[in-house]
């Protein structure tokens, strides 16, 4: 497996823009969590989901955070209208039942909002 | 959330064992203790968890006491590859999130 896929990479965008983050987690996984890291509040856990069902999105800041996951394999983080303090790392992260440990960690979407 | 607390950063030689220590005072009875690494644009990575006594594997050990309120993870003979950030966690296993702190910076110089 190629492990957990996040796209795109980087993304620079102006304030007030819509931005749409996507992830793919391990196939077979049916946890995947997204979080945040900025050097001021370091890595936040924003949502979880179970079996594509959000189980805790008391980690997403405001209304302007969404997150969906349509199926096993997808699943988007989107910020409308995004806001330069929103600038940050982006985690998608993705586990099993029969793992409970180990999360498995994309390279992360770097998310500048200028 | 549960918290926990290690040092803010650490500073080895190459070659040395590094003792990275976490105190987590309020652990709960199904808790596990895990720990992560990260490097600079990456993701974090784990590296081992335990419940108590002692576990290792093929990166660290990790060593748990019997009052399971603090834990420590020992790096042998690191290298400069180790430099990285290392957050100890603790897993509610019935939340399954993990809750991240701050976590040790370990710089390792040659």
């Amino acid at each position: 497996d190629a492990g957990v896929i996040q796209s795109p990479r980087h993304e620079v965008t102006e304030m007030g823009q819509e931005v749409t983050l996507r992830c793919k987690p391990i196939s077979g996984h049916d946890y995947l969590f997204w979080y945040r890291q900025t050097m001021m509040r370091g890595l936040e856990l924003l949502i979880y989901f179970n079996n594509n069902v959000p189980i805790d999105d008391s980690g997403m800041p405001e209304d302007r955070f969404s997150a969906k996951m349509p199926n096993a394999s997808f699943s988007t983080l989107k910020i409308q209208p995004s806001e330069p303090r929103d600038s940050a790392v982006y985690f998608c992260a993705s586990s099993s039942t029969g793992d409970y440990t180990e999360a498995f960690f994309g390279q992360g979407t770097r998310l500048t909002v200028v | 959330l549960a918290k926990t607390t290690q040092p803010i950063s650490m500073d080895s030689y190459e070659g040395q064992e590094v003792n990275i220590t976490c105190s987590h005072n309020n652990i709960a009875t199904n808790d596990y203790i895990t720990w992560y690494q990260q490097f600079p644009s990456q993701g974090p990575r784990f590296i081992i968890q335990g419940y108590k006594t002692k576990v290792t594997n093929e990166v660290a050990s990790l060593f748990i006491p019997a009052d399971r309120k603090s834990s420590t993870l020992s790096l042998p003979r690191v290298s400069l590859s180790d430099t990285a950030v290392y957050y100890c966690l603790r897993l509610d296993t019935g939340r399954r999130a993990l809750t991240f702190g701050s976590g040790t910076r370990l710089q390792v110089q040659p």
